[in-house]
């Protein structure tokens, strides 16, 4: 079982949809969780971060966390077609100087 | 505030030759992670210093990859001899060593071997 798994995609939604992005992970000592999002010949740029239960909300996205199912999401609303690129599950354990463990990816293409 | 500074950000030679890749971290981060990313492969964590020393290099794929840490602010990724099947983008990224902070990713250096 790999330690961090994302909904495999690719995942197409039409401009205005809401796109939901799924990632589950082992570690139960988990404490931090990341999504980052990476156009096509960019770097990883982080944008979104989440550490306790719950919602956390800012602007369009929205994360989502459930620790007791190992379960972490991102929402994205009206999603538009610039919202097109690979987004990144990342997860981080308690001493681990930053190190990030991170899912394999999943495309997302918003078409107009 | 500058970010992490990768260099080269291009980088193509011939099978055999020595190739050395370079980061800046961010001012203040003590942490520091090199990443591969191919298609096939995803991102890969190759090695990550703390405090200019290397924690995990269990990543790093064989000997010919090599990385140093002289001081907070250099870091060089060193392939030799370099093959083909290296051709990928490396990333470098850095953060703080605590739990709650994300790691910041430079530019990449796109690598090919040929």
């Amino acid at each position: 079982q790999k330690e961090v798994e994302q909904n495999s995609g690719p995942l197409s939604v039409p401009e205005g949809a809401i796109a939901s992005l799924n990632c589950t992970y082992s570690d139960r000592g988990s404490q931090s969780f990341f999504w980052y999002r990476q156009y096509s010949g960019k770097s990883p740029e982080l944008i979104m971060s989440i550490y306790s239960n719950g919602d956390k909300e800012d602007g369009r996205f929205t994360a989502q966390l459930n620790k007791a199912s190992q379960y972490v999401s991102l929402l994205i609303r009206d999603s538009q077609p610039s919202d097109s690129a690979t987004y990144l599950c990342a997860v981080q354990g308690g001493t681990s100087y930053g190190k990030l463990t991170f899912g394999q990816g999943t495309i997302l293409t918003v078409h107009p | 505030d500058a970010g992490v500074i990768q260099s080269p950000r291009h980088e193509v030679t011939e099978m055999g030759q020595e190739v050395t890749l370079r980061c800046k971290p961010i001012s203040g981060h003590n942490s520091l992670f090199w990443y591969r990313q191919t298609m096939m492969r995803g991102l890969e964590l190759l090695i990550y210093f703390n405090n200019n020393v290397p924690i995990d290099d269990s990543g790093m794929p064989e000997d010919r990859f090599s990385a140093k840490m002289p001081n907070a602010s250099f870091s060089t990724l060193k392939i030799q001899p370099s093959e083909p099947r290296d051709s990928a983008v490396y990333f470098c990224a850095s953060s703080f060593d605590r739990a709650d902070q994300p790691q910041h990713f430079g530019d990449g250096t796109r690598l090919s071997i040929l």
